[in-house]
Order: structure tokens, then C-alpha cells, then sequence
């Protein structure tokens, strides 16, 4: 069975601080994949990210970047200069490649609040 | 490109009664999800579907719950006899997929049922 755990609950910090998601996962599975979802306020989950178990190579978007490392089954997501509007609950996920369902199994969210 | 939508936003309804969500994807993805969130969790997976054929059911999924996709296209999902347990929002989600598990799904903004 597929496991993931954020341990962060919720983290509030002020505008343009540098914030960091953690993510851990368990898989016995060799191939795999990872995902962050942000959810605002309004509900709608927001895709953000996908990577691969066979691709290591972190990944930056903007002010947005990933660290993912096998070594420690970890998929961290950092936001730089964080911005009010990136308030939101933030998901890690995981989905493995058997079959042919995509079903996604969640961590249990964190809640980011960026204040002025 | 329109994404996925869902329709009740919200619902309320009584005890006993039956309700029925209505989910419609993006118009080229041939497979949809249905996940059910309570409140300070992650989604959970309910079933899915791929073009017409429902191809895998949790165990969340009681009798009570049964989720159609008669041509391939829009899907819903009822519950017949509610139960105060059943609150929750139910999200829907779509992709395009062929095989594995590494397609990436696009959501819904939820239906959030309150049972009374």
C-alpha cells in the first residue's frame, strides 16, 4: 500500500520569506509518481507539479521549486519570496504505475498562511 | 479549453434521502475519478473509470454508492439513504490515459454535501 505523510500541519509566514513543504512517501513499487496540488480557499485542486521515480532532477518553476531524493523517499516543495496569494492547503500525492489506474493517494495537506 | 466541472456546488440535504452529483471532464480525456474529502484531510479515491467502463471501486464505496459513465463522457455519482457520514466534498477529476498510472488529473471545484 502507498503512504504519504506531511507532517506540517500548517505554517504561516510573512510576505517574500522562503517557505519549504515537506513530503514523505512510501511506496514498494520501483516506478512511480509524484505530485503537488494547491487547494485556495475556493476549493479546486491545482495541479502543480508531476515527477517521475526515475528522474531525480529537481525542478523550478518560477518562484516555485522541487528537491525530490529516492534516498530519503522525500518530494519537497519550496516557495521563494512567498506571496499572499499563495495562501492556500498545499497536497503532496502519489500515484504507481500497476494497472492501469492513476488513482492518486494524498498526504493530509498543508496549510500555508502568508500574511502582509 | 474548458476544464472539469461539477454540478451541485453545494447540496444539502436530509438523512435517508438520495442524491446525485454530476461530474463532466475535460472533453478529450478518456478517465475520470471520483475522490471524497473530509475536512482537514486529503482525498480519498472512490472509483474511476475509463471511457465507459468502471475499472476499479474502493472499499469506501458502500452499496449505498454507485457512480455511472453511461457514453464515455459525463459521469454521476449517487447515494441513495444519506447519512450524516456521508458530508464531505466530493471531487472529480479527469485525465488522458492509456496504460500505468502516470497520467496527470485535472480536478473539479467539488461538490460539498451536508447531510442533516
Amino acid at each position: 500500500a502507498q503512504k504519504v505523510t506531511q507532517a506540517q500541519t500548517e505554517i504561516s509566514v510573512v510576505e517574500k520569506e522562503d517557505v519549504t513543504l515537506d513530503c514523505v512517501y512510501e511506496t514498494r513499487d520501483t516506478t512511480y509518481y509524484l505530485f503537488w496540488y494547491k487547494q485556495p480557499p475556493s476549493g479546486e485542486l491545482v495541479f502543480l507539479i508531476r515527477r517521475n521515480s526515475f528522474d531525480e532532477q529537481n525542478e523550478i518553476s518560477g518562484r516555485y521549486s522541487w528537491n525530490f531524493q529516492k534516498s530519503t523517499s522525500s518530494f519537497n516543495f519550496t516557495i521563494t519570496a512567498s506571496q499572499v496569494v499563495d495562501s492556500a492547503v498545499y497536497f503532496c500525492a502519489l500515484s504507481v504505475s500497476t494497472g492501469t489506474a492513476s488513482k492518486l493517494t494524498f498526504g493530509t495537506g498543508t496549510r500555508l498562511q502568508v500574511t502582509l | 479549453d474548458t476544464g472539469v466541472s461539477q454540478d451541485p456546488r453545494h447540496k444539502i440535504t436530509k438523512r435517508g434521502q438520495n442524491v446525485t452529483f454530476r461530474c463532466d471532464p475535460i472533453s478529450e480525456h478518456n478517465r475520470l475519478y471520483w475522490y471524497r474529502q473530509t475536512l482537514g484531510q486529503g482525498p480519498e479515491f472512490l472509483t474511476y473509470f475509463q471511457n465507459e467502463a468502471q475499472l476499479e471501486k474502493s472499499r469506501l464505496l458502500s452499496d449505498r454508492f454507485s457512480a455511472e459513465r453511461p457514453k464515455g463522457s459525463f459521469s454521476t455519482l449517487e447515494i441513495q439513504r444519506t447519512e450524516q457520514g456521508d458530508s464531505a466534498m466530493y471531487l472529480c477529476a479527469s485525465s488522458f490515459g492509456s496504460s500505468g498510472g502516470s497520467d496527470t488529473q485535472y480536478f473539479g471545484p467539488g461538490t460539498r454535501l451536508t447531510v442533516l
